[in-house]
């Protein structure tokens, strides 16, 4: 079974330039969550979405970022301008609502490192 | 007061030893609680969900103390590979905000 898919894996870009991170979830997942994670932070939550709707985007740091998921197999968390701040590894993962039989068990994705200089 | 708090360590113990840690939580109506671990430049994953009885598998022991507002993990009869770091994971209650804590490093010397 494919588990969560994110791309891409390792981002070189420079300051100013937009940012895209792409992720697919698990089949038959209704939530997608993105995460930061740095040294400084740990892991921060950005947003989550349930059925493709944003359910809490309080996490998302400034207006710079956006995030959409247009269907249930994909979202995309965008950065524009990017900024050096910006570096981190950002973790997509996904879960089945609880009341399926599920024990709420988020899958994460490898992560897509981003640099920005 | 932060959400959830752990002592990030590191924690260095020897091959063999017991060891604990535990994470705080400040939302006493917090329902659910897990125990990540990640793997250095690997994502996180499920180690064990914590139940209000308290729950073993294998050498790892997970607890829930409600009163006091924190949960415990402890691993007996360590082994090299136990090295990580270890997340706390509470979501929010009543929602899927899942909140992380710091993590907790462990080194299992040889």
């Amino acid at each position: 079974d494919a588990g969560v898919i994110q791309s891409p894996r390792h981002e070189v870009t420079e300051m100013g330039q937009e940012v895209t991170l792409r992720c697919k979830p698990i089949s038959g997942h209704d939530y997608l969550f993105w995460y930061r994670q740095t040294m400084m932070r740990g892991l921060e939550l950005l947003i989550y979405f349930n059925n493709n709707v944003p359910i809490d985007d309080s996490g998302m740091p400034e207006d710079r970022f956006s995030a959409k998921m247009p269907n249930a197999s994909f979202s995309t968390l965008k950065i524009q301008p990017s900024e050096p701040r910006d570096s981190a590894v950002y973790f997509c993962a996904s879960s089945a609502t609880w009341d399926r039989g599920n024990t709420g068990e988020l899958f994460f994705g490898e992560g897509s490192r981003l640099t920005v200089l | 007061r932060k959400e959830v708090e752990q002592d990030p360590g590191p924690f260095n113990v020897p091959e063999g030893a017991t060891v604990a840690f535990n994470c705080t939580y400040s939302n006493s109506a917090s329902q659910s609680f897990f125990w990540y671990r990640q793997d250095c430049r690997k994502e996180p994953k499920l180690l064990m969900s914590v139940y209000s009885s308290g729950n073993e598998d294998g050498r790892f022991t997970a607890q829930l103390n409600r009163a006091s507002q924190y949960i415990s993990l402890l691993i007996r009869d360590s082994k090299l590979s136990d090295s990580a770091t270890y997340l706390c994971v509470i979501p929010t209650s009543g929602t899927y905000k899942y909140i992380f804590g710091t993590g907790t490093r462990l080194k299992v010397l040889a």
